[in-house]
């Protein structure tokens, strides 16, 4: 069974620039989850998603930071400004149940 | 919102030796969760358990929700085990413990 895909796996911007990471759940997977890690931090939850729908997007900097998931499959989360303090790894997890989550790799930003 | 707090921050062992791992939160979490982070920061769920005990292999995990605290039991320690281990819910986890195990 193929894990949880993201990419790209490292990127470098610049402050005021705009950014788009992408995601590819486990198939099936009908929950989604967005985090952003802080360097020794635990994971923060940005957005859920089950299927196509939000679920919690409460911490989510809704000024700068946007996401979907269309058809209910692949998501991506954007940045637009991207400032210093979202230098962070940026997680994506996928979920048949409540129980389990399935993270990827990640993608690291650094914001110059 | 919920605060979990993780002790100890950082622990060293030799391998083989026993730890527990404690994770403290201010609030009822009904969807409590153990995860390591290895060093190369891939992030493994290793149990839900909003309450009750849990076995896995050499690794356990207790959660008295009453309390508000949940344990983390790693038997024989190997040095595979070095990483991060976070608790939380869903939404919050703590900072983590730093974990290392030598040879």
């Amino acid at each position: 069974e193929a894990g949880v895909a993201q990419s790209p796996r490292y990127k470098i911007i610049e402050k005021r620039q705009s950014v788009a990471f992408w995601c590819n759940p486990i198939s099936g997977h009908a929950t989604l989850y967005w985090y952003q890690q802080i360097l020794g931090q635990g994971p923060k939850l940005l957005i859920q998603f089950q299927n196509n729908g939000v679920v919690d997007d409460s911490q989510l900097p809704k000024d700068r930071f946007s996401a979907e998931r269309l058809k209910g499959v692949d998501s991506t989360l954007k940045i637009q400004p991207a400032k210093l303090e979202d230098s962070a790894v940026y997680l994506c997890a996928s979920s048949p149940h409540q129980e389990t989550q399935y993270f990827g790799p990640g993608t690291r930003l650094l914001v110059l | 919102g919920i605060q979990v707090e993780q002790s100890p921050p950082d622990l060293i062992l030799q391998e083989g030796a026993n730890s527990t791992l404690r994770c403290n939160f201010s609030d009822s979490v009904n969807n409590l969760q153990w995860f390591h982070q290895n060093p190369w920061g891939q992030l493994i769920n290793l149990f839900y358990i909003p309450s009750g005990t849990k076995q896995n292999g050499r690794l356990s995990a207790t959660t008295v929700a009453t309390e508000r605290y949940s344990l983390l039991y790693i038997s024989s320690s190997q040095t595979t085990d070095s990483g991060v281990y976070f608790c939380g819910s869903r939404l919050t986890f703590g900072e983590g413990t730093q974990l290392t195990v030598n040879p």
